[in-house]
């Protein structure tokens, strides 16, 4: 079963504003980290944000914030101000105990951004 | 330093060929994983290896033979791989527990099978 799943295949946003990434997970483990990637073509993965199950404030890093609802389990990534080089392949990852500790990702968003 | 360094960045081989992909970590993280990765798919979990012990094997191919040398050190050994096995190889490393932010990428391999 999926265990992260990111229904937006692909999303377009204007340079200079904010842009929402969503992502649910499924997990019935306590303990569990939440992360955000970006990939762009050159093909490293850049890590960009994390929040842990336990984490009671949402996570942010510069332009980048982590709308965490452990409730709803949902963890959306916001950019804020939209560069042009923010233009990439975006993942949410899920790691927990069950995997080994390894990343579970998500199918990925590509986000383009426009002038 | 919060850095995982691959090695060879790019390879093309034969599919008689044996070749070695490098995957080297100095963070002190005791849980390194091998991925592959094709075009515009997410990166698929091949192995896992926790203090050096092979932990999962996502029913991979033995045609790969991964290697945890030392805590350091990860390989993996290529051998008779098909043009389908073509894809960017990632490796990666974290602590071995859930609660932790510390889970970084290499910059991949690129490898073509011919």
């Amino acid at each position: 079963a999926q265990k992260i799943t990111q229904t937006q295949p692909g999303m377009f946003v204007q340079e200079k504003e904010a842009v929402t990434l969503d992502c649910t997970y499924d997990t019935s483990d306590p303990s569990y980290g939440l992360f955000w990637y970006k990939q762009p073509s050159s093909g490293e993965m850049i890590f960009l944000i994390y929040q842990g199950s336990y984490d009671q404030q949402n996570a942010t890093e510069g332009r980048y914030s982590l709308n965490f609802q452990k409730a709803r389990k949902s963890a959306n990534l916001v950019i804020s101000a939209s560069q042009l080089g923010d233009s990439a392949m975006y993942f949410c990852a899920m790691r927990e105990q069950g995997d080994g500790y390894a990343l579970n990702f998500g199918k990925g968003t590509s986000l383009l951004v426009t002038p | 330093d919060t850095e995982v360094t691959q090695t060879p960045k790019h390879l093309v081989m034969g599919m008689t060929n044996k070749k070695s992909l490098k995957c080297e970590q100095h963070m002190g993280h005791r849980a390194m994983y091998w991925y592959k990765q094709k075009a515009k798919k997410p990166p698929e979990l091949m192995f896992v290896y926790s203090y050096e012990k092979l932990s999962i094997n996502e029913s991979v191919p033995s045609r790969f033979s991964p290697e945890c040398p030392n805590s350091s050190l990860l390989n993996l050994h290529l051998h008779a791989l098909q043009p389908e096995d073509s894809a960017l190889y990632l490796c990666a490393s974290s602590q071995v527990r859930a609660g932790s932010a510390e889970a970084f990428f290499g910059q991949g391999t690129r490898l073509t099978v011919v």
